[in-house]
């Protein structure tokens, strides 16, 4: 069975321009997060698809970032204008179910520097 | 709001060696609670998941305990080895779908 997938791995860009980043994952998991890490923080929960359909995105900083999942398999996180601030490690999951015994599984994260 | 902290922020010991991490969470209310290896460039690993209504769980030389009351679980490593050596992140789950991270333990075992 794949694992969870995202690209790029790396993304370098200038204050103002757009990225998107794209997570693949594993098939037949139903839900999707997307999770970030800055530099010297702990990895935080930005959102959270259960296939389509946003559940939580209490976590998502500002309306620069658009996160979709059309069609409720692989998801986009859209970052526009980047600021310096948004730099740090994305980090995308996914699990089949909601439960206490289900845990996430992490894809290898996508390094993004805003310069 | 869930806030976890993970005791020590790094730590390095020869090969061999028994040793604990050490992970807090403040709020009780938690589905249960993961430990994660992440190794440099990579995604993470997951461990050990311990539901709320269980104390510890154990796989190969890893074992994870809760104490939900206290707010506190630890991850016990025996006999370290080389590849050991990662980054260990322990979680909170809160309402099912959110995970509350620490910063983690960076491990370094030495030959």
């Amino acid at each position: 069975e794949a694992g969870v997938t995202q690209f790029p791995s790396h993304s370098v860009i200038e204050k103002g321009q757009t990225v998107t980043l794209r997570c693949d994952p594993i098939s037949g998991h139903d839900n999707l997060y997307w999770y970030r890490r800055v530099m010297g923080k702990e990895i935080k929960f930005l959102l959270h698809f259960v296939k389509e359909s946003k559940q939580d995105e209490s976590g998502m900083p500002n309306n620069r970032f658009l996160a979709e999942r059309t069609g409720g398999t692989y998801s986009t996180l859209k970052v526009q204008p980047a600021e310096l601030e948004d730099s740090g490690v994305y980090f995308c999951a996914s699990s089949r179910q909601l439960s206490s015994t289900d845990t996430q599984y992490f894809g290898p994260g996508t390094r993004l520097t805003v310069l | 709001k869930q806030e976890v902290t993970q005791i020590p922020a790094a730590l390095s010991v020869p090969e061999g060696e028994n040793l604990v991490l050490n992970c807090s969470f403040t709020d009780s209310a938690i589905y249960n609670l993961q430990w994660f290896r992440q190794d440099p460039g990579k995604g993470l690993t997951s461990l050990l998941l311990i539901q709320s209504s269980q104390r510890e769980q154990t796989s190969g030389r890893l074992n994870a305990s809760l104490d939900k009351s206290s707010g506190r679980s630890t991850l016990y490593i025996a006999a370290s080895q080389p590849g050991d050596s990662a980054t260990y992140l322990c979680a909170a789950l809160s309402g099912y779908s959110t995970l509350t991270f620490g910063k983690g333990t960076m491990l370094l075992v030495s030959p």
